[in-house]
């Protein structure tokens, strides 16, 4: 069966700190991968999307960067933090196939102090 | 585009009595749509899902939902509450397949459910 880790499961950085979180995903192949952040009254938003190795879309223009490295590896990262990055931030997979439903990960919570 | 609503912010149900979570969706053709659960803390754990077959879906822990196509509703209902169902609900429509928007997810604003002994 497929399961998705996030590491690590809480954070607390300083403003202008970097930052680097990962999501991995066991038992499937050529997985679709997403960053989401989940803000405090807020729903979720899609931060990046990943069709394959080294393939990342943006959706929106932010302080935040991501990477994939391998195919079951998907990072977060940022050079300086701002307290507005603060949030639950949520990994997630789905299949390259048909299938629509996407699978999420035990996420991270980020706060920027 | 595609865009959803969930109506109530807020449900408070007594335990043993039936739960209606409220969805309207928008879209310009069939819909896929969803319902997650999310307890404090964790992830996201899907409920049910429609992709164009039967109307009334069945999914885990008892929650059903029914896909409605003349009222754009798919509300997500369990006919007896119990206490460990008190979480956060996201109702949550599938983007258009292909170009930039492949696989992409709309959530709703989300319904937090309280379950009173």
């Amino acid at each position: 069966s497929q399961t998705i880790h996030q590491w690590p499961a809480t954070l607390v950085q300083p403003v202008g700190s970097p930052l680097s979180l990962e999501c991995t995903v066991e038992g499937t192949s050529n997985p679709n991968l997403y960053w989401y952040r989940q803000a405090a009254g807020r729903g979720l938003q899609l931060l990046f999307y990943s069709v394959g190795i080294g393939q990342i879309s943006s959706e929106v223009p932010q302080n935040l960067s991501a990477s994939r490295p391998q195919d079951r590896q998907f990072i977060l990262s940022s050079k300086k933090l701002l307290l507005s990055d603060s949030g639950f931030y949520l990994c997630a997979w789905k299949t390259s196939g048909v299938s629509y439903e996407q699978y999420f990960g035990p996420g991270t919570r980020l706060t920027v102090t | 585009a595609q865009s959803v609503t969930q109506l109530d912010s807020h449900v408070s149900v007594s335990e043993g009595t039936p739960v209606l979570l409220r969805c309207n969706y928008s879209s310009s053709y069939s819909p896929s749509l969803f319902w997650y659960v999310q307890h404090p803390n964790k992830g996201l754990q899907l409920l049910l899902k429609y992709t164009s077959a039967a109307t009334l879906v069945k999914g885990i822990n008892g929650f059903e939902a029914e896909f409605k196509k003349s009222e754009t509703s798919f509300h997500l209902t369990k006919p007896s509450a119990h206490m460990s169902d008190a979480a956060e609900y996201f109702c949550v429509v599938r983007a258009q397949a292909g170009g930039t928007s492949y696989g992409k997810l709309t959530f709703g604003q989300g319904t937090i459910l309280t379950v009173h002994p």
